[in-house]
């Protein structure tokens, strides 16, 4: 029973453009959202984060939308770099759980 | 300001062997989870860990597997006797509070990837 979804495993955009990833939940008890980047033979670093209470977090290029009706987030990269290429990981956790729950991830490839 | 210390990078073991891995949180976090992620999956939560208290392990196997965080050194998560099964890539992170901080999450380390032959 996997509790957090990302259905594309990958996506591939043009530099430039936006990216666009997606991730559903189903467990209405997660209060808090956050994304991992993470490039190979390294750890996931921190991206953005969203609370329940919210439906849009924004930093730099970056932004996270929360739909707490559908179960669904999504990070929008704006406008897309090279640099951006990695997995991107979807994570969901409860205050005080301790313990996140995380996605598949998607691989993201932003062509020069 | 080191960030999370996992080591080693990098383990072989044969099957049968133990595996010890090791992580140093960063400083002032008191709070450490144990992630493993197995090859073209996600990451999967294994236990969560404050100095001497196992508080959360519902993700941890009931055999083999086993973690610690003492009161002085780094967590190390044991796995014994260990099976092809186990190769995969298991990473630390840890936090100042319980968390993941909503607004900076966790701090991973570089993982240790575990290659069972």
């Amino acid at each position: 029973d996997q509790q957090v979804k990302q259905n594309s495993p990958s996506l591939s955009v043009q530099e430039g453009r936006i990216s666009i990833l997606n991730c559903d939940y189903t467990n209405s008890m997660f209060d808090y959202f956050l994304w991992y980047k993470k490039y190979p033979a390294e750890g996931p670093t921190f991206l953005i984060s969203i609370s329940s209470i919210k439906d849009k977090n924004e930093d730099g290029r970056f932004t996270v939308f929360l739909n707490k009706s559908a179960k669904h987030l999504s990070l929008h990269i704006v406008p897309s770099q090279p640099g951006d290429s990695a997995v991107y990981f979807c994570a969901a956790t409860h205050t005080n759980a301790g313990k996140s729950t995380f996605g598949d991830g998607t691989t993201l490839t932003v062509k020069p | 300001n080191a960030g999370v210390m996992q080591n080693p990078r990098h383990l072989v073991r044969r099957r049968g062997q133990e595996a010890r891995l090791r992580c140093s949180p960063m400083k002032g976090h008191s709070h450490v989870y144990w992630y493993r992620q197995l090859p073209e999956e996600g990451l999967k939560f294994m236990v969560y860990l404050q100095k001497e208290n196992i508080i959360d392990e519902s993700g941890m196997p009931k055999e083999r597997f086993s973690a610690e965080f003492p009161k002085e050194g780094p967590s190390i998560l044991r796995i014994q006797q260990v099976v092809r099964g186990d190769s995969a890539a298991y990473f630390c992170a840890s936090s100042p509070v319980v968390g993941p901080p909503g607004n900076y999450g966790y701090t991973f380390g570089s993982g240790t990837r575990l290659t069972v032959v």
